[in-house]
């Protein structure tokens, strides 16, 4: 079982819906990022937290260290949101980064 | 400009070749990192260097050597290629102590 797991993998939504992405982790973290990957495209990181809630844009990442859990909200999703949203951990002092399985998002005009 | 930049972007070659990807950061981040992806997409760190010092490296053959001449710059050289190292290989850099990373376009290889 990997250390961080993500929900769901796949994900549909139509232009407006708004949108979750949930990322569990096993293990004790002392940050957590967020990562957008856009097919055949880089690596853009979105957000990076240990606490609390951040916003940028439409987009809101909050994160509930007591109960191992992040989420990434999309407000009034648009076509081009559509890409890979991965959830990253750093794991103890070496800056080492856990990556999730990440959740292909597709959203359709 | 471009913060974290990876050279090439696509690298086809035949099994039995060496190869080199070269990555530079201009951001001034003392911690440079190489990630594989594989035909998953899933993601998994190589190695760590910080301020040129290897920091991780998390079981990858020793055909994989990353070299790095200076902070800005983590090179990756891979001998005798296999079929199996097909992959997209990203570099990123940060500060040192779990802070945000930075990642470059990546490198496809098709090894054939």
């Amino acid at each position: 079982k990997n250390e961080v797991e993500q929900s769901p993998q796949n994900l549909t939504a139509q232009e407006g819906e708004f949108i979750t992405i949930n990322c569990s982790y096993s293990v004790g973290i002392s940050a957590l990022h967020w990562l957008q990957q856009h097919p055949g495209g880089g690596i853009v990181s979105l957000f990076m937290l240990s606490s609390g809630k951040k916003k940028h844009g439409r987009l809101i990442a909050t994160i509930n260290i007591q109960e191992k859990h992040s989420s990434l909200h999309i407000t009034a999703s648009h076509p081009r949101d559509s890409a890979v949203y991965i959830c990253a951990v750093y794991t103890g002092t070496a800056s080492k980064l856990t990556f999730g399985t990440g959740t292909r998002l597709q959203v359709t005009l | 400009d471009t913060a974290v930049s990876q050279t090439p972007k696509y690298l086809v070659t035949q099994m039995g070749n060496d190869k080199s990807i070269k990555c530079e950061q201009n951001l001034g981040h003392d911690t440079m990192y190489w990630y594989k992806q594989d035909s998953k997409k899933f993601l998994k760190i190589m190695f760590s260097y910080n301020n040129k010092e290897l920091i991780i490296n998390e079981t990858v053959p020793n055909r994989f050597s990353p070299k790095s001449p200076d902070k800005a710059h983590l090179n990756l050289h891979i001998n005798s290629l296999e079929l199996g190292d097909s992959a997209v290989y990203f570099c990123a850099s940060s500060h040192w102590g779990n802070t945000e990373a930075f990642f470059g376009q990546g490198t496809r290889l098709t090894v054939v």
